[in-house]
């Protein structure tokens, strides 16, 4: 079975500090991995996708993430925080020939002035 | 903005009230799903339909009835519910037949209250 594991529940940063949110999966085939944001009382929005083209794949609003098969990691980036930033982020797999996701736990950003 | 909407926004019921919630995405997708999310949690999976069929049950209580009457449209009918199930349903969608690499699409989502 695929899951994926957010290794932090909470990261806080100040505006215009870098952000490193951790993703690690168990896959035993290659996964297709996404990055969503969710803003308080809001659908969620697709940073990215993983789609095995590139390892390093950018997104919207500057995050990028790195697909890392040795570590069997997607940690998500940016290089700079900004306080529109602040959201929970979720870390989700496709399993092979299925439809549904598999979130992970969350990990919630927030921005200091 | 968000190209999957949904209808409506808030909804605050009783336990013996019948309410419809509504969803509506013009991509073409064939795949349309019905996500339910309490605070602080992740999306839990309820249903999925392919091509107006449903393919997915989540195991989810009777008092929940999703229904799919083209491919833009998804409903869920709700009835006798518990307070145990206000939170916010999503509904999403995607294309079918792409790969596993299809993302879904999110709507906005609709906050239920039971009284």
């Amino acid at each position: 079975a695929q899951s994926v594991t957010q290794l932090d529940s909470h990261v806080s940063v100040s505006e215009g500090t870098p952000v490193l949110l951790r993703c690690n999966y168990s896959s035993s085939y290659s996964p297709s991995l996404f990055w969503y944001v969710q803003h308080p009382n809001k659908g969620l929005q697709l940073l990215l996708k993983y789609t095995s083209a590139a390892t390093l794949v950018k997104g919207i609003n500057g995050f990028e993430a790195e697909f890392k098969k040795s570590e069997t990691s997607f940690h998500l980036t940016k290089p700079s925080a900004h306080m529109s930033d602040a959201a929970e982020y979720f870390c989700v797999v496709r399993p092979p020939g299925r439809r549904a996701l598999t979130f992970g736990s969350g990990t919630r950003l927030q921005v200091q002035p | 903005d968000t190209e999957v909407t949904q209808t409506p926004k808030h909804l605050v019921m009783g336990m013996t009230n019948k309410k419809s919630l509504k969803c509506e995405q013009h991509m073409g997708h064939r795949a349309m799903y019905w996500y339910k999310q309490k605070a602080k949690k992740p999306p839990e999976l309820m249903f999925v339909y392919s091509y107006e069929k449903l393919s997915i049950n989540e195991s989810v209580p009777s008092r929940f009835s999703p229904e799919c009457p083209n491919s833009s449209l998804l409903n869920l009918h709700l009835h006798a519910l518990q307070p145990e199930d206000s939170a916010l349903y999503l509904c999403a969608s995607s294309q079918e037949g792409t790969g596993n690499n299809s993302p879904l699409h999110f709507g906005n989502g609709t906050r239920l209250t039971v009284t």
